[in-house]
């Protein structure tokens, strides 16, 4: 099977830099995702990684590591309106199922 | 272009009883998920269809079926229902087929709160 682990909470500030991490077990994946999902919201795309390294859109980036079963995914600049949960998800299958991390909630003080 | 609707929103349900919540996906997309998020077990994947044809099974009871019309609309069905089918149930469409590494954005609707009493 597969299972993602993240931090459960972070707590910043505005305008500071966040970094979720995600490791993971998995006897093979095609790509890593990343979602958000503010209270009472849906989740929505925020980044995929299928090859080693950084991707980048706008204020937020996400990493992906096969070596080391690691991701993360970068928040930059942060803005109250990034106070959600984010989760990572492997897709691990033909098809479109994700299996999702935990998720981690980002509190964003003033 | 419309997102994701899923209906009902809200269900009030008691125990072994069932329930038949609907899905529409993007239009154009062929391809709908289906997930269980709980505050205990999080987001859990139940099924997937495309084309019609289940593709994928998550690791749920026979309890829990679905079934996708030739214009894509999903339906998923809970019957005997249980205190712990007590969730947030998310559908997602995605317009990619799901082939390999490709990059498959997942389009979430605001999903069905089912409470079993």
């Amino acid at each position: 099977g597969q299972s993602l682990e993240q931090p459960s909470e972070v707590t910043a500030v505005e305008g500071a830099i966040v970094q979720i991490n995600c490791t993971y077990q998995t006897s093979g994946f095609y790509g890593l995702s990343w979602y958000q999902q503010h209270d009472g919201g849906a989740p929505t795309f925020l980044s995929y990684n299928a090859l080693d390294g950084l991707e980048e859109t706008g204020r937020f980036s996400s990493f992906l590591s096969r070596s080391d079963s690691y991701g993360y995914l970068l928040l930059q600049e942060l803005q109250m309106k990034d106070s959600a949960s984010y989760f990572c998800a492997l897709k691990g299958a033909a098809g479109n199922k994700l299996t999702f991390g935990g998720g981690t909630r980002v509190l964003v003080k003033p | 272009k419309a997102g994701v609707t899923q209906t009902p929103r809200y269900l009030i349900k008691t125990r072994g009883q069932q329930v038949t919540l609907s899905c529409s996906p993007i239009s154009g997309h062929r391809s709908v998920s289906w997930y269980q998020q709980t505050p205990g077990q999080g987001l859990q994947f139940l099924f997937e269809y495309f084309s019609e044809t289940q593709r994928n099974k998550g690791n749920f009871p026979g309890r829990f079926s679905g079934r996708q019309f030739s214009n894509s609309r999903s339906e998923m069905n809970v019957s005997t229902l249980e205190l712990g089918d007590s969730a947030l149930y998310l559908c997602a469409s995605s317009l990619a087929g799901g082939q390999g590494s490709a990059k498959n954005i997942q389009y979430f609707g605001a999903g069905t709160r089912l409470s079993v009493l």
